[in-house]
């Protein structure tokens, strides 16, 4: 049972525009999310995470919204860079499943020069 | 130094073989995660270690044994196992408890034939 869906599996956008990454969970108990970046062969790499008692939290180019009652979030990545292109998994976690973290899907961002 | 060490990178082994997967941080976290990751797929959890006790176990079979010999050492004991077993494995720390991000090591690739 998927808790946590990414219900794009790639995205393409040109280096300097904006890239949204969207991210739904089901899982009301989640209390913490994060954004993880994913390089072929390589461990996932924390980029931006945000607590439920917040909406938005900010990092550079970087930034993370979560919508409590539509149990959705999104990353948002401006300007977007080609060194940015990699996979991208949302991650939600709660007290309920001992803080540990359920993934989703990923999506497979390709930023274009 | 949010560094998380995985020996060996690769790893081939046959089923009858006894294997050990290592990681190691030096960050001061007490607790340590290993995940199993497949092709294209997300980082599913196998077991969470908090201040060195198993505190989560996601109904691994017992070919996989977990050990943590310290604070910053984590072991994957590897005994009789499947093909259907290969995948990337991954090591990760945190701070324990809730809203604390996990870093991860850059994982073992494990072939068994």
């Amino acid at each position: 049972d998927q808790q946590v869906k990414q219900n794009s599996p790639s995205l393409s956008v040109q280096e300097g525009r904006i890239s949204i990454l969207n991210c739904d969970y089901t899982n009301s108990m989640f209390d913490y999310f994060l954004w993880y970046k994913k390089y072929p062969a390589e461990g996932p790499t924390f980029l931006i995470s945000i607590s439920s008692i917040k909406d938005k939290n900010e990092d550079g180019r970087f930034t993370v919204f979560l919508n409590k009652s539509a149990k959705h979030l999104s990353l948002h990545i401006v300007p977007s860079q080609p060194g940015d292109s990699a996979v991208y998994f949302c991650a939600a976690s709660g007290s309920n499943s001992g803080y540990a973290l359920n993934f989703g899907k990923g999506t497979s961002l390709l930023v274009t020069p | 130094d949010t560094e998380v060490t995985q020996t060996p990178k690769h790893l081939v082994m046959g089923m009858t073989n006894k294997k050990s997967l290592k990681c190691e941080q030096h960050m001061g976290h007490r607790a340590m995660y290993w995940y199993k990751q497949k092709a294209k797929k997300p980082p599913e959890l196998m077991f969470v270690y908090s201040y060195e006790k198993l505190s989560i176990n996601e109904s691994v079979p017992s070919r996989f044994s977990p050990e943590c010999p310290n604070s910053s050492l984590l072991n994957l004991h590897l005994h009789a196992l499947q093909p259907e077993d290969s995948a990337l494995y991954l090591c990760a720390s945190s701070l324990p408890g809730g809203f604390n991000e996990q870093y991860f090591g850059p994982g073992t690739r494990l072939t068994v034939t």
